[in-house]
């Protein structure tokens, strides 16, 4: 299996622009994560889908953050518009189901001028 | 809510063992998890305990869980150079939802 597959690996972009970030999660896994890795912060949650739907969204941030995931093989994170201190590495984890262990992708580095 | 602690920096020499040690609040707790983090990589799953084990051997790895203290640790045999990366412990318990601590960096040097 080619694992979590996430796109892109970096994004460089400019305050007030708008950052799309994309995960493909493990076939077969009906569970997907959003989180965000910081210094400061450590890694928080953003958002779990399960079979698609948006089950806990209470870590996103606010509301310039938004994620969907309109199938099983594909979601988005959405930052609009973005500012220096979403500068950060974003991963996508996926599971089986919710309770079982999550594998996670190699992550986007993000980086807000 | 729950938390999970870890110190953030550990340092060893290479063919020493390594320590890392974790500290959780959930009393709920059923699975344990060590997760190893190598530069500009994701998180890698290691290995995971249940909460009614005490220990868990996987070659160089040894899982310690104490239940009573919520203390678990990872040992790390002949710590090698490729063992450099971050380690971070993660408790999930009835929120489904796992809790991580910030990780523990663990330095090899020679």
């Amino acid at each position: 299996d080619a694992g979590v597959i996430q796109s892109p690996r970096h994004e460089v972009t400019e305050m007030g622009q708008e950052v799309t970030l994309r995960c493909k999660p493990i076939s077969g896994h009906n569970s997907l994560f959003w989180y965000r890795q910081t210094m400061m912060r450590g890694l928080e949650l953003l958002i779990y889908f399960n079979n698609n739907v948006p089950i806990d969204d209470s870590g996103m941030p606010e509301d310039r953050f938004s994620a969907k995931m309109p199938n099983a093989s594909f979601s988005t994170l959405k930052i609009q518009p973005s500012e220096p201190r979403d500068s950060a590495v974003y991963f996508c984890a996926s599971a089986v189901a919710g309770a079982d262990t999550q594998y996670f992708g190699p992550g986007t580095r993000l980086t807000v001028l | 809510g729950e938390d999970v602690e870890q110190s953030l920096f550990l340092s060893v020499r290479e063919g020493d063992s390594s320590v890392i040690n974790c500290t959780y609040t959930d009393s709920s707790s059923t699975y344990l998890y060590w997760y190893k983090q190598e530069p500009g990589a994701g998180l890698q799953l290691l290995t995971y305990i249940f909460s009614n084990m005490d220990m868990k051997q996987d070659q160089r790895l040894t899982v310690l869980l104490n239940k009573k203290d919520k203390h678990l640790s990872l040992r790390i045999a002949d710590t090698q150079t490729g063992d450099s990366a971050i380690y971070f412990c993660a408790e999930k318990g009835g929120s489904y939802i796992p809790t991580f601590g910030r990780g523990t960096s663990l330095i090899v040097h020679p």
